[in-house]
């Protein structure tokens, strides 16, 4: 059974950065890309860019290019997601997908505050 | 990018109605188009791919139809577990898009 776990809730300072996990078992890590997806209070989802875990290929939303960093540790089957020089733009719930969009991580909120 | 306009925002139905969502593409996706459901607290669950899979373990009365820039998702007869957003997504070009959420409530 594919289950993708996300690391916990985050509360950090604007300015600051944060490095968000994802941790995939159930299936072959390298088998599908993974994607990351914004999703805004209570508002609609925005694709942020996957990364391909077999050879560390990255495709970003030009939007979030100088903001998120993708990343992969194929010895633990984990992506990251490094969110940079946070605003409060950037509080959301933050969601790692696999499996052409089939298999998704619980979601990790992200608040930016001082 | 490729604007995603969905329709309508909010829909109200009664148990055992039919409904149906739309999502219109601002250019031919050519079929990538899949559909979510998203209820409160949960992440979003993947019912349709690529327009009209069934995504397994779904129940037959969620159906999606489609193509070019025209796409609707259909529940055949309204069930109560079935209140929830519902998102649509084309992953036919980056970067991909989702249209702004269809929430469905029993009237």
């Amino acid at each position: 059974q594919v289950n993708l776990l996300q690391s916990g809730a985050a509360l950090v300072k604007p300015g600051a950065s944060v490095k968000l996990s994802c941790k995939a078992s159930g299936y072959t890590f390298t088998d599908y890309y993974i994607h990351w997806v914004k999703q805004s209070h209570g508002k609609s989802l925005e694709w942020i860019g996957y990364i391909n875990p077999n050879s560390g290929y990255t495709n970003y939303n030009e939007k979030f290019k100088s903001k998120a960093t993708l990343t992969v540790d194929k010895s633990t089957n984990t992506a990251y997601m490094e969110l940079s020089r946070l605003t409060s733009e950037d509080s959301a719930t933050y969601y790692c997908t696999s499996g052409y969009g089939r298999d998704w991580g619980q979601g990790v909120m992200v608040t930016v505050s001082s | 990018d490729i604007q995603m306009t969905q329709s309508p925002s909010f829909l109200s139905a009664t148990v055992g109605d039919r409904v149906t969502i739309n999502c219109k593409a601002s250019q031919n996706i050519n079929k990538y188009l899949n559909w979510y459901q998203q209820k409160l607290g949960e992440a979003p669950k993947r019912l349709i791919y690529n327009t009209n899979s069934l995504q397994t373990g779904i129940p037959s009365r969620f159906s999606g139809s489609g193509s070019g820039t025209d796409y609707t998702l259909t529940i055949s007869s309204l069930q109560p577990e079935d209140v929830a957003t519902y998102f649509c997504l084309q992953h036919n070009s980056g970067p991909y898009t989702f249209g702004a959420g269809t929430k469905l409530e029993l009237k």
